[in-house]
């Protein structure tokens, strides 16, 4: 299982974008890159998924360079409610690996 | 994206007694289902993997017969904590695989059951 390590926190202000990145050295050629978004007391939300490139859905964006060792969540212009802590998780998850959690990232918007 | 649901979602039991937690996966089949526990200020620890029609694995330090874990059907899977003492009160947050038609897989976590044991 690659090894995830994030900022533990960042601060940010309303309406700025966000950029969390994620360093994965040792992913395998298999591996996916999924980030999850986490409020207090509740199960965490799937945000995004990638396997190279750029990923994009409504809530975010997911940019992986040709290497793959790193990866950067892209959140544009970030609310209060964007409060939360984010973990970036990397596996092959097609073969039923199992996601393993790090520390995450912090992330607290101000006004 | 895909739902899955926790029930129920807080419980408060005595020590001794054994509480059943329910994870379901509303709108989609799920082989494997994954059981975490989370402490305070902290992140998700992996307990056990539950396979549809096959026995649990298990995270090294989890012991089998004091959280038992059934999968019974593809949408659901149940941890049991037997003889439940105070230093299992935590946050349980179970978690579905979904593999999806265009060859997705990713997994869709329930919302948490928060247990409390007096």
């Amino acid at each position: 299982l690659a090894k995830t390590t994030q900022p533990i926190s960042m601060d940010s202000y309303e309406g700025q974008e966000v950029n969390i990145t994620c360093s994965h050295n040792n992913i395998a050629t298999n591996d996916y890159i999924t980030w999850y978004q986490q409020f207090p007391s509740q199960g965490p939300r799937f945000i995004i998924q990638g396997y190279k490139t750029k990923v994009t859905n409504e809530v975010a964006s997911l940019f992986i360079p040709a290497d793959r060792k790193s990866s950067t969540l892209s959140l544009p212009r970030v609310s209060l409610s964007d409060t939360a802590v984010y973990y970036c998780l990397v596996g092959d998850t097609r073969s039923g690996d199992k996601l393993t959690f790090g520390t995450g990232t912090r992330l607290a918007v101000r006004p | 994206g895909a739902v899955v649901s926790q029930h129920p979602s807080w419980v408060i039991c005595k020590s001794g007694t054994s509480v059943k937690i329910e994870c379901r996966s509303l709108d989609f089949q799920a082989t494997t289902m994954f059981w975490y526990r989370q402490f305070p200020k902290q992140s998700l620890m992996l307990m056990a993997t539950s396979n549809e029609g096959s026995k649990a694995t298990y995270e090294q330090g989890v012991e089998k017969d004091k959280f038992l874990i059934n999968h019974a059907s593809l949408t659901l899977s149940t941890l049991t904590v037997t003889s439940a003492h105070p230093e299992d009160s935590s946050f349980y947050i179970c978690s579905a695989r979904e593999v999806g038609r265009d060859s997705t897989d990713t997994q869709y976590f329930g919302p948490g059951t928060r247990l409390t044991v007096l």
